[in-house]
């Protein structure tokens, strides 16, 4: 059973567009995290959100967090080639610990010229 | 900075072989962690370490050993490879899992490639 449900699975999109992933989940979470993964690499913390309502901006990246702390968005102003990747939300269930932390099914971002 | 370095990057094995998959992190974090990364499905915790001597099963365990002889160290062992293990394995570490504060991501490493044919 998947926890966190991300859509769109897909996007692809040209360059100066504006997009909008989204992270939901039936499971209220402490916090929650996003990560951008460049082929070949591992994820990159973007940013976390602790509080409901919570809302923070990264350069053109806006992350919300859901009021009932079940879901997440991620807004991209703008879009630039150096914005392709996957983007992955990972939720922190009460409790703690490590094995908790559950990652999302992924949204795979692809920005042309 | 290294980070967390995995080897090998890249792997084939036969049904029934085993390996080992080595991480290592120079950032003397206590919690480390290996994952394994499949298409439409995220990152499935496998195991993972709250320090040195110490691991714990995670989401997916079946089919792999860990061991934590060294806080810098974390392996990754499958006993007898199957085909269901083909995947990207990535190790990460942390400084702690106080995930609610905000203020200790995971550190991932750039992941092995591995195919069981």
């Amino acid at each position: 059973t998947q926890l966190l449900e991300q859509s769109p699975q897909f996007l692809s999109i040209q360059e100066g567009e504006n997009l909008t992933v989204y992270c939901n989940s039936s499971s209220v979470f402490s916090s929650l995290q996003w990560y951008r993964q460049e082929p070949g690499e591992g994820p990159v913390l973007l940013v976390t959100v602790v509080t409901g309502g919570e809302v923070k901006k990264l350069k053109r990246l806006t992350f919300q967090f859901g009021d009932a702390r079940k879901d997440s968005s991620l807004h991209i102003t703008a879009a630039q080639p150096g914005d392709t990747g996957l983007y992955l939300c990972a939720g922190a269930l009460y409790g703690g610990t490590a094995s908790k932390l559950t990652f999302g099914t992924g949204t795979r971002l692809q920005v042309t010229l | 900075n290294a980070g967390v370095t995995q080897t090998p990057k890249f792997r084939v094995l036969k049904t029934g072989q085993s390996m080992t998959l080595l991480c290592a992190q120079d950032m003397n974090h206590e919690y480390m962690y290996w994952y394994r990364q499949d298409p439409g499905m995220g990152l499935r915790l496998i195991h993972y370490s709250v320090g040195e001597g110490t691991t714990a099963k995670g989401e997916v365990p079946d089919g792999y050993n860990v061991s934590r002889l060294k806080k810098q160290n974390f392996l990754l062992g499958l006993e007898s490879a199957a085909p269901s293990q083909t995947s990207v394995y990535f190790c990460a570490s942390s400084y702690s899992f106080s995930w609610g504060r905000g203020n200790s991501p995971l550190h991932f490493g750039n992941g092995t490639r591995l195919t069981v044919t």
